[in-house]
């Protein structure tokens, strides 16, 4: 299967600790997006790249978030010093340009105690 | 992007089409309407998209009113399978806003 994946399925953290998740996107897409789901709610967009250039992260939810995408390739998206208030679903999802046809991966579950 | 409303929730029976429907009065010219569904701890999954014509793909249609302010999503055959929130969207470029969506439950 040539899908996005994402690393790892669930983690759990305690409050204070930094945490890194992963997304391999579908290899000839070089639009990846990053999103936050909180149980009940439709998907929340946090930020996304084309190739390895951040286009847009003002949706990140504070500075304590940060993706990286180095080679245009997989992306990261890391989160100092965890909150409980950050326990979410992190879904990543890849597009080619100019569509919002985007395919998302299985998600991140993040529980923080 | 322009707001959408879907009905919060629908029960339709197996076998039988189900229609979504979507208002997007305030819908802009160059907005697409894209549907996406999320079945229970998975990943959204696309479903159709389109601008002011009917389209239709192996999964629904999509019929889009002349003046574009609404949207109906149909799956011809509802199965089981079928049961997920149901999201759409007016989007223009690559920026999707997801609502409450609309939970549909599939009924044997």
């Amino acid at each position: 299967d040539t899908g996005v994946s994402q690393d790892p399925r669930h983690k759990i953290t305690k409050r204070g600790q930094n945490v890194t998740f992963r997304c391999d996107p579908i290899s000839e897409h070089n639009r990846l997006y990053w999103y936050r789901q909180t149980l009940g709610q439709g998907p929340e967009f946090l930020t996304y790249f084309q190739n390895e250039a951040q286009l847009e992260k003002s949706r990140l939810l504070s500075d304590r978030f940060s993706a990286e995408r180095p080679k245009g390739s997989f992306s990261t998206l890391e989160i100092q010093r965890t909150e409980q208030g950050d326990s979410a679903m992190y879904l990543c999802a890849s597009s080619l340009p100019r569509t919002a046809e985007q395919y998302f991966g299985p998600g991140t579950r993040l529980t923080v105690t | 992007d322009a707001k959408t409303t879907q009905p919060t929730s629908m029960d339709c029976a197996e076998g039988r089409a189900a229609n979504l429907p979507c208002n997007h009065s305030t819908i802009s010219g160059n907005e697409y309407v894209y549907w996406y569904r999320q079945i229970h701890s998975q990943g959204p999954q696309y479903i159709i998209h389109g601008l002011k014509n009917n389209e239709t793909n192996e999964m629904a249609s999509l019929i889009i009113t002349e003046d574009r302010k609404s949207s109906t999503l149909i799956l011809p055959h509802a199965t089981l399978r079928d049961t997920a929130v149901y999201y759409c969207i007016a989007c223009k470029d690559y920026k999707l806003s997801f609502g409450a969506g609309t939970t549909v439950t599939v009924r044997a």
